[in-house]
C-alpha cells in the first residue's frame, strides 16, 4: 500500500530564505508526483506536475524535483514571501483509476 | 487546464439533515473524484464517479451516505446525509485522469451542529 510522508510538518521562516520541503513514498511505481498549495478552508491550487520519467520542473520560484527510484521529491521555494504562506501537500498518482495518495502536508509560514 | 467550480463555499447545517455539493467542470472530463478532508488531516478519497455508471466507492464510504450523481460530463454532486458532527469536514471534488494534472474545486467547508 503507497504511503506519502512529509517532512517537515510545521516550518517557520523570514522573509527571504530559500527553502525546501520533502516528501517520500514507499512503492515507485507511480505515473506521476504533484504539488500543491492550500490555504485554510480552501482547496487545493495545482503547483507542478511531475511525471514518472521525468527529474524535475520548474514554475517561477519554485522548482520540483522527483527520484523514483528512491521514493524522494523535494520543493524548493526561493525567495520566500509571506504570501507564500499555506499547507503544501505531495500526491502521488497510481492505479488503474488515477488514484491521488495525499501526504499530510507541511504547513509553511514565512514571516515578514 | 480546467477550471472547477464548486458550491457552496461553505455551510452550517443541522443533525440529521443533508447537505448537497455540486461541482461544474468547464470542460468535458471522464472521472470526477470526491474528496474528505477532516480537521488536521490529509485528504482521503470517498469515491470515483464516471459518467453514466454508478459511482466506486472507497472503502470505509457508503452510497447511502454519499450517494453521488454525475449526469453528463461536466457535472457531479456529492450529497452528504443524515449529517452528524463528525461530518464536519471541506468536502472537495476534482478531476484529472492517470496521466494528466489533478484540478480540485475550491472546497465546502461543512459545519454540523
Amino acid at each position: 500500500k503507497q504511503e506519502v510522508t512529509q517532512i517537515p510538518a510545521a516550518l517557520s521562516v523570514p522573509e527571504g530564505e530559500n527553502l525546501v520541503l520533502n516528501c517520500s513514498f514507499t512503492d515507485s511505481a507511480i505515473y506521476n508526483l504533484q504539488w500543491f498549495r492550500q490555504d485554510p478552508g480552501k482547496g487545493l491550487t495545482s503547483l507542478l506536475l511531475i511525471q514518472s520519467s521525468q527529474r524535475e520542473q520548474t514554475s517561477g520560484r519554485l522548482n520540483a524535483s522527483l527520484d523514483k527510484s528512491s521514493g524522494r521529491s523535494t520543493l524548493y521555494i526561493a525567495a520566500s514571501q509571506p504570501g507564500d504562506s499555506a499547507t503544501y501537500l505531495c500526491a502521488v498518482r497510481g492505479g488503474s483509476q488515477g488514484n491521488l495518495i495525499f501526504g499530510k502536508g507541511t504547513k509553511l509560514s514565512v514571516k515578514p | 487546464s480546467a477550471v472547477i467550480s464548486q458550491k457552496p463555499s461553505r455551510d452550517i447545517c443541522q443533525r440529521g439533515t443533508s447537505l448537497t455539493i455540486q461541482c461544474q467542470v468547464d470542460s468535458q472530463v471522464t472521472m470526477m473524484f470526491w474528496y474528505r478532508q477532516q480537521p488536521g488531516q490529509s485528504l482521503t478519497l470517498i469515491a470515483t464517479a464516471n459518467q453514466g455508471s454508478e459511482a466506486t466507492y472507497e472503502s470505509g464510504f457508503v452510497i447511502d451516505k454519499f450517494p453521488i450523481s454525475r449526469p453528463n460530463l461536466t457535472f457531479s454532486t456529492l450529497t452528504v446525509s443524515n449529517l452528524s458532527p463528525e461530518d464536519s469536514s471541506i468536502y472537495l471534488c476534482r478531476c484529472g485522469g492517470q496521466n494528466t494534472e489533478a484540478f480540485f474545486g475550491q472546497g465546502t467547508r461543512l459545519t454540523v451542529v
